[in-house]
This record gives structure tokens, sequence and C-alpha cells, in this order.
């Protein structure tokens, strides 16, 4: 069955100390993990695809990186507004739907 | 619109009524989901429509669930005889033709049910 885990549930950082989220996952053929942001009250906002290990995507203060068995997300001196709920998804095999984790919230104080 | 819109926002309905939740997905965009979103829980997939092919209902988790899609645009979810354990977030997502969820999903900002 596939499966996404993610760790750790919840992170408290202080603003410029860098830290990365785990996502593990078990597919019987990867067809790509996506990583989402989602803020209080709002629908997931889409941030990287990744598709075959050794693949890296960045984005301002973000990079995401995968292996066969887990995906990081680094996150690079966080500011405040990078405080949100971290989702890490599979596609599933049909293609037709995500399959995610239940995410990491992260918080950042200045 | 510029998003996916969803309505209503927030519905609070009483347990075994009926209810209707409304998903108008960004023009141009084929490809259209449901997910539930549970207090603690992951997102959790219950339908997908693509163009006018049949959808894959392989998430709905009983038959008082139900989901339409007409004109290949607007899509209704339709819950039956509503129990306590329906309460939750329901998102509707939508992407670009051809790579299903493979693509960028966009998603709106969900309708919080509610069930008393």
């Amino acid at each position: 069955e596939d499966q996404v885990t993610q760790s750790p549930e919840a992170l408290r950082l202080q603003e410029g100390e860098s830290s990365s989220l785990n996502c593990s996952y078990t597919v019987s053929g990867l067809r790509g993990l996506f990583w989402y942001r989602q803020d209080p009250g709002k629908g997931p906002e889409f941030l990287f695809t990744l598709y075959s290990a050794g693949e890296e995507k960045e984005k301002e203060r973000l990079k995401a990186t995968l292996t066969k068995k887990e995906s990081f997300l680094h996150i690079t001196a966080p500011k405040p507004e990078d405080s949100a709920t971290y989702l890490c998804a599979v596609a599933n095999q049909a293609g037709t739907a995500l399959i995610f984790g239940k995410g990491t919230t992260l918080s950042v104080s200045s | 619109g510029a998003g996916v819109s969803q309505s209503p926002s927030n519905k609070v309905t009483e347990k075994g009524k009926d209810v209707e939740l409304r998903c108008d997905p960004i023009s141009g965009h084929t490809a259209l989901y449901w997910y539930r979103q549970s207090l603690g829980q992951g997102l959790e997939f219950l339908i997908y429509f693509q163009g006018n092919s049949a959808p894959d209902k392989s998430g709905l988790p009983s038959d008082r669930f139900s989901a339409e899609r007409t004109g290949g645009s607007v899509s209704t979810l339709t819950i039956q005889r509503t129990q306590q354990e329906d309460s939750a977030v329901y998102l509707c997502a939508s992407s670009f033709s051809g790579q299903g969820a493979l693509g960028e999903a966009f998603f709106g900002q969900g309708t919080r049910l509610t069930v008393v």
C-alpha cells in the first residue's frame, strides 16, 4: 500500500535557524513526489515536484531533495513568514490522486 | 475568477440531512479533484474527474457520497444522510489537462462542514 510519513509533526525554529523536514514514502513505483505549503484556513499551495532520486529543486529559502526512500525539505535561514504546514505527497499508480502525509507544522519566531 | 472557488465556505448541518458542496475550477483546467481534511489527519482523496473520462471514485468512503461534474466545469459533491464523522474540510483542486495528478494542483480554500 502506498504510504507517506512526515516527521517531525511540529517544528519550532528561531528566525535564521536552518533545519530540514523529512518525508518517507513507500510506493510500488514513484511517479512523482510533491511538496505543498498550507496556511491556516487556506488550501494547499504547490511548491515542488520531484521525479527521480538525486533530483533537487529550490525556491527562495526552500530546497527539496529526493532519494529512493525519502525526501527532505531544507529551510535555510527561515523567516516568520515561512510558518505554515508543509505537506508531502506521492502520486498514486493510476496518476489520478495524490497520497498525502499528515504534514509538518513549522513555526518560526523572530 | 483567477482561482478555484468553493461554496459555501462554512456549512453547519444536522445529522441525517443532505448537503451539497460546490466547486468552480480554474477556467481551462480539465482535471478536478475532491479531497477531505479531518482534524489531525492528512488530506484524503475522494474523487477525480478528467475531461469526459469516467471518474475515479475509489476514494469515496461510502455510498452516501457522490459527485458530479457538469459540462466539464463546475462540480458538486453531495453527502446524503450526514453523520458526525463527515465533519471535515472538503477541498477541491484543479489542474491543467494531460498530467492528471502529476500536474500542479490548484486548491480552493475549502468548505468546512460541521455535522451537529
